[in-house]
């Protein structure tokens, strides 16, 4: 069980897009349509962002939306805002009860 | 509101078993879903160590399997992570977390920082 693959970090200036990728097997992410993602800033808990793979929790921007390809997942932030700014991890659920994180990526706003 | 809180010691000696518990207000344990901890080594990223139903079926890490035991007390709202034979490998903030669904992890607690050292 391998840690999903997620690019060290991403930035963009306020206003703008990113995405961020998250690529596991066919045994996680491409197997089953439960992936989250969460946010963490320094210091602080992770933050539920997005679960099964596309639905907001109740209180997080639409800004905010996921979806899934084959074994890659991903996570995008439109209209990028300072208080974005954070490390960012992707979770998937492996068969057999289990999940794994991704390596987490850092988003940088310029 | 529901509310998690770790406790337990800072501090570990290399070979030793690691005990943790985590405390839930605002929400019976035993009224369902499936409770989890998650563990962050300094600087680096989340690893899921494993999780338990309110009726004590639990479901751990394959990695982590042999040495990890999560327990249920419903009579005190809390559950528990022991982790054995420890290293400084296991130095991390540990989280627990409540999970809504399959791999949502609805809320955390603040995490605790445990130190294997002697």
């Amino acid at each position: 069980q391998s840690a999903l693959t997620q690019p060290r970090s991403v930035s963009g200036s306020p206003g703008q897009s990113v995405t961020i990728s998250c690529t596991g097997t066919s045994s996680d992410v491409g197997g089953y349509n439960y992936v989250s993602w969460y946010q963490q800033h320094p210091g602080k808990a992770p933050k539920l962002m997005i679960y099964d793979v596309s639905k907001r929790p109740s209180g997080v921007p639409d800004r905010f939306s996921g979806s899934k390809s084959g074994n890659t997942a991903s996570l995008t932030i439109s209209g990028l805002q300072a208080e974005d700014e954070a490390d960012y991890y992707c979770c998937s659920y492996a068969g057999s009860y289990t999940e794994v994180f991704g390596t987490g990526t850092k988003v940088t706003v310029l | 509101q529901v509310q998690l809180q770790e406790s337990g010691p800072g501090l570990v000696k290399p070979s030793e078993t690691l005990s943790l518990t985590c405390a839930v207000s605002g929400y019976s344990i035993s009224s369902g879903y499936y409770w989890g901890w998650i563990r962050q080594p300094p600087g680096k990223g989340l690893e899921w160590i494993g999780s338990i139903y309110h009726s004590g079926s639990t479901y751990y890490n394959p990695s982590l399997k042999s040495r990890v035991t999560i327990s249920v007390d419903t009579s005190k709202n809390q559950f528990s992570l022991k982790l054995s034979s420890v290293t400084a490998a296991d130095t991390a903030v540990y989280y627990c977390a409540r999970e809504l669904t399959t791999v949502t992890h609805d809320y955390w607690g603040q995490g605790t920082l445990v130190t294997v050292s002697s």
